[in-house]
């Protein structure tokens, strides 16, 4: 049975960078089949997808436009997880984040628990 | 980005009535289609698949439809463990975009 568990903080100042990690059992972060997501999630956003990464012969990042300016997705073979920065934040910025299991297809049938992350000073 | 816009926003039913929701595209997206059910406090939870494939263990009372840019998700008789908000995916472009959700009540 795969699951899924974020950790990192809930508050961070704004201007900095947010960071949480989803440690992977039952699966492995270089599954040719699976991709490893991070979506989020506001009330004035919705649920908004931010991006993945997979492992297809080498590593891949697929990032949303509206953050790729800001955002790196990495998987750690060692620890099996992966992790999410988000740079230079704002109290826009503020939402539940969760990371996700999926296929290439881009249906996600495992989530984490999700991650409430404040931006405020 | 590919929107997608589901109606209606709120849907109030009775236990046992058969429930449809219904999800746009702003453009083709084919069978990229998924349907989530969320719960307070809970991460969103994959019902459907590919437009109409159900995922394993999701009961048989709920359904997918569609093609194009008009899809549905039915619940052929509504049940009290069903009360939930649902949201539709598309994942034929990126961004992988998702519908503003749909909140259903028991009546």
């Amino acid at each position: 049975q795969v699951h899924l568990q974020q950790s990192g903080p809930g508050l961070v100042k704004p201007s900095q960078t947010l960071s949480l990690t989803c440690d992977i059992s039952g699966d492995s972060v270089s599954s040719i089949s699976d991709t490893w997501n991070w979506i989020r999630q506001s009330p004035s956003r919705g649920l908004e997808w931010l991006g993945r990464t997979y492992y297809r012969s080498k590593w891949y990042n697929d990032y949303a436009v509206s953050v790729k300016s800001r955002i790196t997705i990495n998987p750690d073979t060692s620890k099996n997880h992966f992790s999410l920065q988000l740079n230079s934040v704002t109290p826009e910025d503020t939402a539940v984040y969760y990371c996700a299991r999926g296929g290439y297809s881009g249906w996600l049938d495992y989530w984490g628990q999700g991650t409430l992350v404040t931006v405020s000073s | 980005d590919i929107q997608m816009t589901q109606s209606p926003s709120t849907l109030s039913a009775a236990v046992g009535d058969r429930v449809t929701i219904t999800c746009r595209a702003s453009q083709s997206i084919s069978m990229w289609l998924a349907w989530y059910q969320q719960k307070p406090g809970r991460a969103p939870k994959l019902l459907i698949y590919r437009v109409s494939s159900l995922e394993s263990g999701v009961p048989s009372r709920f359904s997918g439809n569609g093609s194009g840019t008009e899809f549905t998700l039915t619940i052929s008789s509504l049940q009290p463990d069903d009360i939930a908000t649902y949201y539709c995916q598309q994942s034929k472009g990126y961004p992988f975009t998702f519908g503003q959700g749909t909140k259903l009540e028991i009546k």
